[in-house]
C-alpha cells in the first residue's frame, strides 16, 4: 500500500533555532518528491522537489534530503523565524497524476 | 498573474442540502485536481482533470459527489446530500502536465 508516514507530527521550537522533519514513504514506483509548506487557512505551497536522482535541494533556508534507498527525506530548516510556523507537508509521486500525501508535521515557532 | 481561486472560501449547509464549490485554474494549466483536507488529516485526493480526457474519479467517496470541467477552465465540485464527515476542507489545484501543482486556498466545508 502507497503510504506517505512523516515525523515528528509536531514540533514547537524557539525563534532562531534549527529543526528536521522526517518522511518516510512507501510508494512505488517512485516519480518524485516534494515538500509543501502550508499555512493556517490556506493552500498548501511548494518548497522543493526532488527525482530520484537527486539528494538534496535547497530553497533560501529550506534543504531537503533523499535518500531513495532507504526511501526516507528529511527538511531541514535553519535560523528559524516566526513566519516558518506552519505546516509542513511531504508528497511523493509515483506518476504524474498519482500523488500520495503525508499528514503534515506541525511547526510552532516562538518568539 | 493571478493564482488558483475557489469560491466560497467557507460554506455552511444543513446536512441533506446539495452545495457547489468553484475552482478557477491558472489560465494555460490543463491540469487540475480535487482534494479533501479534513481536520489534522493529510490531504485525500479526489479527482483529476487532464485536458479533455475522461477524469480520473477514483478518489470520489461515494456518488453523492461529482465534479465538472467545462471548457478545460473553470471546475465544479458538487457534493449532494451532505453528511456531517463531508465536513473538510476542499482544495483545487491546477499544473501543466507532469509540473508542479499550485493550490487554492480551499473552500472550508461545514455540515451541521
Amino acid at each position: 500500500k502507497n503510504q506517505v508516514e512523516q515525523s515528528p507530527q509536531s514540533l514547537i521550537i524557539l525563534e532562531g533555532k534549527n529543526c528536521t522533519l522526517q518522511c518516510n514513504y512507501t510508494v512505488s514506483p517512485f516519480s518524485n518528491l516534494r515538500w509543501y509548506k502550508q499555512d493556517t487557512g490556506r493552500g498548501p505551497v511548494s518548497l522543493t522537489i526532488m527525482t530520484f536522482s537527486e539528494n538534496t535541494k535547497s530553497n533560501g533556508r529550506y534543504t531537503a534530503t533523499l535518500d531513495a534507498d532507504t526511501k526516507q527525506s528529511s527538511l531541514h530548516i535553519t535560523a528559524s523565524q516566526l513566519s516558518d510556523s506552519a505546516s509542513y507537508i511531504c508528497v511523493v509521486s509515483a506518476s504524474w497524476q498519482n500523488f500520495v500525501f503525508g499528514p503534515g508535521t506541525r511547526l510552532s515557532v516562538l518568539p | 498573474g493571478a493564482g488558483v481561486s475557489q469560491s466560497p472560501s467557507n460554506k455552511v449547509t444543513e446536512k441533506g442540502k446539495d452545495v457547489e464549490l468553484r475552482c478557477d485554474p491558472i489560465s494555460g494549466h490543463t491540469a487540475l485536481y480535487w482534494y479533501r483536507q479534513s481536520l489534522g488529516q493529510g490531504l485525500e485526493f479526489l479527482i483529476y482533470f487532464q485536458g479533455n480526457s475522461a477524469p480520473d474519479k477514483s478518489g470520489l467517496p461515494s456518488d453523492r459527489f461529482s465534479a465538472e470541467r467545462t471548457g478545460g477552465s473553470v471546475s465544479t465540485l458538487t457534493i449532494q446530500r451532505t453528511q456531517q464527515e463531508d465536513s473538510a476542507v476542499y482544495l483545487c489545484a491546477s499544473s501543466h502536465p507532469s509540473a508542479e501543482q499550485f493550490f487554492g486556498p480551499g473552500t472550508r466545508l461545514t455540515v451541521l
